[in-house]
């Protein structure tokens, strides 16, 4: 059974620059959330989509977008990168919150 | 303002004996408590969850607890092995439908199991 897919695993990217960063949730889940990981902030919500519509945001700035699509395959873009954009951004997948969420393996983003 | 805390940031255990990871929790909409376990360089794995309609679950080696009065759960690992080693995560949400996507995550324990 295919987990979460993440692509690309690693980027570089300069500042002011933007990134799309794409997830393939399990076959089957409706629900995909995407989340940053920082060392000094740890995991952090950035937003939730069911059935290609944004169900929940965190707080980040509007610099931070996503979208979801039929095949709920989702995206995730942020615009004008900043140095401290650089972490670890992670996808979950889940089709009921009992089964808990399915996280992939991230892709490792630096701001240069 | 954390509104999940994991206070203690590393647990040392012994191969065989119990490891009890503690969280705490602020908001009392939180209606769903999960954990993960982390190993570097992956994404967080999902262990076992429990509703606040409950006060334990168990999975194997895995058990969590639940004190809803207390706004405090724990996961007990018995017996704990070596590949138990690894960083765990509490994570609390909402689950009236429309937050049940976002996870609010602790900092994480760093178990160490010695051998």
């Amino acid at each position: 059974k295919a987990g979460v897919t993440q692509t690309p695993r690693y980027l570089i990217k300069t500042r002011g620059q933007q990134v799309t960063l794409s997830c393939s949730p399990i076959s089957g889940h409706r629900s995909v959330s995407w989340y940053q990981q920082t060392p000094g902030q740890g995991l952090q919500f950035l937003f939730e989509y069911f059935s290609e519509t944004q169900r929940n945001k965190g707080n980040f700035p509007g610099r931070f977008s996503g979208r979801q699509f039929s095949n709920s395959r989702s995206e995730m873009n942020v615009s004008t990168l900043e140095l401290g954009d650089s972490a670890l951004y992670l996808c979950a997948s889940s089709r009921d919150i009992s089964w808990g969420y399915t996280f992939g393996s991230g892709t490792r983003l630096t701001v240069v | 303002d954390q509104q999940v805390k994991q206070n203690s940031p590393s647990l040392s255990v012994q191969e065989g004996r119990i490891s009890i990871l503690n969280c705490d929790y602020t908001n009392s909409m939180f209606d769903y408590f999960l954990w993960y376990k982390k190993y570097p360089a992956e994404g967080p794995t999902f262990l076992i969850s429990i509703s606040s309609i409950k006060d334990k679950n168990e999975d194997g080696r895995f058990t969590v607890f639940l004190n809803k009065s207390a706004k405090h759960l724990s996961l007990h690992i018995v017996p704990s092995q070596p590949g138990d080693s690894a960083v765990y995560f509490c994570a609390a949400s909402g689950d009236d439908g429309g937050s049940q996507g976002n996870l609010i995550f602790g900092k994480g324990t760093k178990l160490s199991v010695k051998p």
